[in-house]
């Protein structure tokens, strides 16, 4: 079975502030990638995603995230953090084998955005 | 375009208690997914439809879970015998088959007392 690990619970930045979130994650296969964000309020919302090609994959709002496939990471990034970006980011994998499409989330990471 | 719709948004329930919580995914939607997401945690697979097939139900915690989607559309989670530990938000999501993008909605948190 898979799983997935966010080190950092919570996150204090200021404005402006350049940001990486840790994602490391465990499974035998290959797999898809995906990062989620939790608005205050609001529904999960898919921030970006890695199928395979370029493990550079950029998303909404700034966001991007690399894979290394041999350090099984997928980090977060953002240079510039805006107060907006206060929420809860969770790292999830679904392995690639199609129909089986049920995420495996981490415990999500905390960021608050001071301005 | 209405996204995933989850009713009630908040159930207090007695321990004991039977409950059913609805999803509505979005339309067209084959899959549909159900999570528990407890207190500082990441959400956790609960069960998995295509479209009335229930294919997976690996994730459900005791027998006292119970899932349908009788029509491929709506789905009810139905908890019998609510205990504490259940109190928890409840996820529900849908995707069109064979896009792994799963649509979130607002979640139901029910709150065993």
């Amino acid at each position: 079975a898979q799983s997935v690990s966010q080190h950092n619970h919570h996150v204090i930045l200021s404005e402006a502030a350049s940001l990486e979130l840790g994602c490391n994650y465990s499974y035998g296969g290959t797999v898809n990638l995906f990062w989620y964000v939790q608005y205050p309020g609001q529904h999960l919302q898919l921030l970006l995603k890695y199928f395979s090609g370029d493990p550079l994959v950029k998303g909404i709002k700034g966001f991007e995230a690399e894979f290394i496939k041999s350090k099984f990471s997928f980090n977060l990034r953002k240079p510039s953090v805006q107060w907006s970006d206060t929420a809860e980011y969770f790292c999830a994998v679904t392995p690639s084998n199609f129909g089986n499409e049920k995420l495996t989330f981490g415990t999500g990471t905390r960021l608050t955005i001071i301005p | 375009g209405a996204g995933v719709s989850q009713s009630p948004r908040y159930k207090v329930a007695k321990r004991g208690q039977d409950v059913a919580l609805r999803c509505d995914p979005i339309s067209g939607h084959v899959s549909l997914f159900w999570y528990q997401q407890a207190l500082g945690q990441g959400p956790e697979f609960l069960t998995y439809f295509q479209n009335e097939a229930q294919l997976d139900k690996s994730g459900l915690p005791s027998d006292r879970f119970f899932a349908e989607r009788p029509e491929g559309s709506v789905s009810t989670l139905k908890i019998q015998r609510t205990q504490q530990e259940d109190s928890a938000v409840y996820l529900c999501a849908s995707s069109p088959l064979g896009n792994t993008e799963a649509f979130f909605g607002q979640g139901t948190r029910l709150t065993v007392v």
